[in-house]
């Protein structure tokens, strides 16, 4: 597509359900990344994928969060048994090469809301 | 780790003003990028100028341009002649040039009076 593409936009759930995000990166990138925005905050690197390389999973919080990228393209993020603390916009963006002077396209985010 | 710290959390200027964001960014390596991003309500976020350190000259997009310092760490970006649509989020950034996480400060929302 012509842009990193997120869903759902909005998404209110309660406090112990499971959650799924979606990711759909700009076609040919090889590189896709998940960061956490909190409120009033910046920017938390969560997971990296590049190519059919194993994932850089440093960022993620807890075991309750997982990621996977299927055919190297859409990607979901899971959050098993949601907390309020998990309450924040989930933001993707994808890249063409994995370093470099290379720059990241990042989707309008999903905005996470947990009761 | 790189830590990038924007010490302002909010500025404000009037339309067609000059508005300078200040940043600064902790690092023991030589070479690197620095990106300045903004993110508007939509939540978007938007590049919307890039410095490469081995560059001594400093990056200019229209009216948006940086004074990069290396030897400071400091990386201020200067928005001229501020335009209404210019009222966002502006974020910092940091990437080392062999690795691909981006390390982002905390943020500085603008907000341009009419």
């Amino acid at each position: 597509g012509a842009g990193v593409s997120q869903s759902p936009s909005n998404k209110v759930t309660e406090k112990g359900k499971d959650v799924e995000l979606r990711c759909d990166p700009i076609s040919g990138h090889t590189a896709l990344y998940w960061y956490r925005q909190s409120l009033g905050q910046g920017l938390e690197f969560l997971i990296y994928f590049q190519g059919n390389s194993a994932p850089d999973k440093s960022g993620l919080p807890s075991d309750r969060f997982s990621a996977e990228r299927t055919g190297g393209s859409v990607s979901t993020l899971t959050i098993q048994r949601t907390q309020q603390e998990d309450s924040a916009v989930y933001l993707c963006a994808s890249s063409m090469r994995q370093a470099g002077a290379n720059v990241l396209t990042f989707g309008a985010g999903s905005r996470l809301t947990v009761l | 780790a790189q830590t990038v710290t924007q010490s302002q959390p909010e500025m404000s200027v009037q339309e067609a003003e000059t508005v300078t964001l200040s940043c600064t960014y902790d690092t023991s390596e030589s070479d690197y990028y620095l990106f300045w991003y903004k993110q508007p309500p939509s939540r978007q976020m938007i590049l919307v100028i890039r410095q490469e350190a081995y560059k001594q000259q400093n990056a200019t997009e229209n009216r948006f341009s940086v004074n990069f310092q290396k030897a400071a760490k400091s990386f201020s970006l200067k928005i001229s002649d501020s335009q209404l649509g210019d009222a966002a989020m502006y974020f910092c950034a940091y990437r080392s040039a062999d690795d691909y996480k981006l390390s982002f400060g905390a943020g500085t929302t603008v907000t341009v009076r009419a």
